[in-house]
């Protein structure tokens, strides 16, 4: 599988800023790029996911950018909130693929 | 059941000692899915089983560890002869398909070896 790669491995953000994490891969038979929200204690869970025939998508404060001359997404939160802590990993999958590689995670820390 | 059930949720064990850990997924998902997470680290991929299909086991890391699936219900993750890089959340998931599009996480096995 080819290798997703994530960063930062941790971010500290105020309340009400702007937490951006960015990931970058190879395999340009990737596909499908979601982004998992993990808490502590819980599975991850899925929180948004592109494709890349379009170059963002947006669901309330979150919003997936992609770029695909780049081979590269990120995840912009804004408008941060301390109940927005949590680790968050990307993934990507390629089409006819079952098996979605995922970067290490980014452990975000909004502070009140 | 409404969500993917793991059990048990913490488990400590001896060195040497053999494991195991269940999986019940959404009920109706066909393909299932276990990772290993060891602390700070991403989610790596373990073995993935969809259907009657043969399992896919290349994530598999030894072989002291194997996986089984009974029909499209309970999986079981065994480790046999555990040693203390084994220490992990070990997470399993599913889906509806085996497209791998929205994947279901339970809440982890956690496991430690002493």
């Amino acid at each position: 599988q080819q290798q997703v790669k994530q960063s930062p491995q941790s971010l500290i953000v105020q309340k009400g800023g702007i937490s951006i994490i960015n990931c970058a891969y190879e395999n340009t038979a990737f596909d499908y790029f979601p982004w998992y929200q993990q808490f502590p204690g819980k599975g991850p869970a899925l929180l948004i996911a592109i494709r890349p025939d379009v170059s963002e998508k947006k669901e309330g404060r979150f919003t997936i950018s992609f770029n695909k001359s780049a081979k590269q997404f990120s995840l912009h939160i804004m408008d941060s909130q301390p109940g927005d802590s949590a680790t968050y990993f990307c993934a990507a999958r390629s089409f006819g693929s079952y098996i979605p590689t995922f970067g290490r995670g980014t452990s975000l820390i909004v502070h009140p | 059941g409404a969500g993917v059930s793991q059990s048990p949720s913490n488990k400590v064990t001896e060195k040497g000692k053999d494991v195991e850990l269940r999986c019940d997924p959404i009920s109706g998902h066909t393909a299932l899915y276990w990772y290993r997470q060891r602390l700070g680290q991403g989610l790596e991929f373990l073995i993935y089983f969809q259907g009657n299909s043969a399992p896919d086991k290349s994530g598999l890391p030894s072989d002291r560890f194997s996986a089984e699936r009974t029909g499209e219900s309970v999986s079981t993750l065994t480790i046999q002869r555990t040693q203390q890089e084994d220490s992990a959340v070990y997470l399993c998931a599913s889906s509806l398909t085996g497209t791998g599009n929205t994947i279901y996480f339970g809440e982890g096995s956690w496991l430690t070896v002493v």
